[in-house]
């Protein structure tokens, strides 16, 4: 079946740590990449989308993901962590060279940051 | 902009009630999803339109889930009648077909009692 797997269900760092959320997905030909977070009690915002070009993509708050197509992964990354990004991150993928396909989401990655 | 809007932002019915949700897209966008959020099932996709028609319901969990967009700037979610594990949250998104991504709206907490 058509998927995307996040490894990591919870994760918890301390203040500076640095972070790799792991997701994977299992769907051949063309996708579309994208990291959402959602902190609490509010509405999941775009942190960084692949679409073509560059595999190393930046998004906003300093996150950047890696789309290395061998592995059939995208995973997020920040050299430093700080207590406020405690939230959940959900990675997405479309098929295709269209934005206005189905979006299908991971199950979430729940990251608290101590500080 | 005003973004994705949805309404009510927070919904408490009892069991058997009609319920009712609403989603104005982003003006110009023509993809419009609505997608249900639990603790369990985490992000679920119900249904989807492409330029006001349903492309894909596959996620509509039973006949008691219905979905409309009778124009491009409304859309709405009709649970009849609802059930406590319909206790959700509930968001609509909306794209235009590029590389701008899917806005999300903040989405209706609804506790069926």
């Amino acid at each position: 079946a058509q998927s995307v797997s996040q490894h990591n269900h919870h994760v918890i760092l301390s203040e500076a740590a640095s972070l790799e959320l792991g997701c994977n997905y299992s769907y051949g030909g063309t996708v579309n990449l994208f990291w959402y977070v959602q902190y609490p009690g509010q509405h999941l915002q775009l942190l960084l989308k692949y679409f073509s070009g560059d595999p190393l993509v930046k998004g906003i708050k300093g996150f950047e993901a890696e789309f290395i197509k061998s592995k059939f992964s995208f995973n997020l990354r920040k050299p430093s962590v700080q207590w406020s990004d405690t939230a959940e991150y959900f990675c997405a993928v479309t098929r295709g060279s269209s934005n206005t396909g189905k979006l299908i989401f991971g199950q979430g990655t729940t990251l608290q940051v101590k500080p | 902009d005003a973004g994705v809007i949805q309404s009510p932002r927070h919904e408490v019915t009892e069991m058997g009630q009609e319920v009712t949700l609403r989603c104005k897209p982003i003006s110009g966008h023509n993809s419009l999803f609505w997608y249900r959020q639990t603790m369990m099932r985490g992000l679920e996709l119900l249904i989807y339109f492409n330029n006001n028609v349903p492309i894909d319901d596959s996620g509509m969990p039973e006949d008691r889930f219905s979905a409309k967009m009778p124009n491009a700037s409304f859309s709405t979610l009709k649970i009849q009648p609802s059930e406590p594990r319909d206790s959700a949250v509930y968001f609509c998104a909306s794209s235009f077909g590029g590389s701008d991504g899917y806005t999300f709206g903040s989405g209706t907490r609804l506790t069926v009692v």
